[in-house]
């Protein structure tokens, strides 16, 4: 457990659906992460969020939506997602260099 | 050329080897280095975390990082079956305000045969 929960674990969604992944940190940390992990790719950065702020966005598609209500939730808004957008995506939250990663939602796009 | 490059492998050892693993990259500005072991259907894993060059121990784990050759290193000792697991190489540098990007590279899968 290290202390950063993604709910759901695993996800199947059509290409016309909308769905939410959820983050919550309990390490009173102040920046959150998104970041999407493909096979044979680097984990990829897309969005990062300081005290509540988005201060990056990494040229991601408007078909994902990151909201941050506060500095220990971040969700991830999905909407008419492609096959090609399935992959495991994890939120991480850090204080300073070091990042804690929780355990990532499988999303399956068909 | 690539921020960040790692061997993908795969890696197969017996138990009881010494494994390196190894990471290259290219930017000068990266000034803090870390080491991520990611288990099957997990989450990464914070495994070994240095700032600029030398070596850190911990037990079995030692990271080393040269930053004139832009080069950092992962020392298994005695690897063990439970040390089977995708290692992930990643570096930022020195961030403003509490976020850091990190730049990964691609992971190294090992396997620690018995």
């Amino acid at each position: 457990e290290t202390g950063v929960t993604q709910t759901p674990r695993h996800l199947v969604m059509g290409m016309t659906n909308k769905k939410s992944l959820k983050c919550e940190q309990h390490l009173g940390h102040n920046a959150m992460y998104w970041y999407k992990q493909s096979a044979k790719k680097p984990l990829e950065l897309m969005f990062v969020y300081n005290f509540k702020e988005q201060t990056e966005n990494n040229s991601v598609p408007s078909r994902f939506s990151p909201e941050c209500p506060n500095s220990s939730h971040l969700f991830l808004h999905l909407h008419t997602l492609q096959p090609e957008d399935s992959a495991l995506y994890l939120c991480a939250s850090s204080q300073g260099s070091k990042a804690f990663f929780g355990q990532g939602t499988r999303l399956t796009v068909v | 050329q690539k921020e960040v490059e790692q061997d993908p492998g795969p890696l197969s050892v017996p138990e009881g080897a010494i494994v390196s693993l190894n990471c290259t990259y290219s930017n000068s500005a990266f000034q803090y280095f870390m080491w991520y072991r990611q288990y099957s259907r997990k989450g990464p894993e914070l495994l070994m975390y240095t700032y600029s060059s030398g070596n850190k121990e911990d037990g079995r784990f030692t990271a080393q990082v040269d930053k004139s050759s832009k080069y950092i290193s992962l020392f298994i000792r005695d690897s063990q079956p439970s040390d089977s697991a995708t290692y992930l190489c990643a570096m930022s540098e020195e961030g403003g305000g509490s976020n850091y990007k990190l730049t990964f590279g691609k992971g190294t899968l090992l396997t620690v045969n018995p």
